[in-house]
């Protein structure tokens, strides 16, 4: 079974920093390109970020380019996304997510919740 | 950036009725086009992909067509566990993008 968990999620004061993991198990983590999507609570669902199965290609939203790193350990099965320079507005409930043949978001974590505010 | 429009923002129908979304891009996006049902504090739960495939274990009243820019997802007949949000998404060019969401309530 496919499991997607993201754990790391919490209070941070505008400026700093954060480090959002998802553990994945249940498939062949190398071989996909995953993903980060967040969704501010009651509002839409936003792309952040893509990364391919070993890790050489990574693209990101403009809102988040410069601020925000997505890597992986594909020896652990675990996604990252190494948030700084966070701001009000990155305030969201963060999910990744693993991509079906590239053009879809096949299955998705529960989510991580990120605050940030002072 | 390629925006996603869809319609009706939201709607009220009761079980059994055919519902049908639609979803516009704002340039052609071929057939990379993806819809997801999501329910309050749920993860979004994968439906159909590239248009009109049905990701496994979906059931066959869900159903897609489209290509281009106009796109549509149709409930042949709702049941109650379809009341949900529906996004629509392309994924044929980064950065992907989302539709706003269509809310589907009970009447």
């Amino acid at each position: 079974e496919v499991q997607l968990v993201e754990s790391g999620g919490g209070l941070v004061q505008p400026g700093g920093s954060l480090r959002l993991s998802c553990a994945a198990s249940g498939f062949t983590f190398s071989t996909f390109w995953m993903h980060w999507v967040r969704q501010v609570p009651g509002r839409g669902l936003v792309w952040v970020s893509r990364i391919n199965g070993d890790g050489s290609i990574t693209t990101y939203a403009d809102s988040v380019k410069g601020r925000f790193s997505i890597s992986r350990d594909n020896a652990k099965n675990t996604l990252y996304l190494q948030m700084n320079s966070l701001r009000a507005e990155d305030t969201a409930v963060y999910y990744c997510a693993r991509a079906l043949r590239v053009v879809t978001l096949d299955y998705w974590g529960q989510g991580a919740l990120v605050t940030v505010s002072s | 950036d390629i925006q996603m429009t869809q319609s009706p923002s939201s709607l009220s129908a009761s079980v059994g009725d055919r519902v049908t979304i639609t979803c516009r891009a704002s340039q052609t996006i071929s057939i990379y086009l993806n819809w997801y049902q999501q329910k309050p504090g749920k993860a979004p739960k994968f439906l159909i992909y590239t248009a009109s495939s049905l990701h496994s274990g979906v059931p066959s009243r869900f159903s897609g067509s489209g290509s281009g820019t106009n796109f549509t997802l149709t409930i042949s007949s709702l049941q109650p566990e379809d009341f949900a949000t529906y996004y629509c998404q392309q994924s044929y060019s980064t950065p992907w993008t989302f539709g706003q969401g269509t809310k589907v309530e009970i009447k």
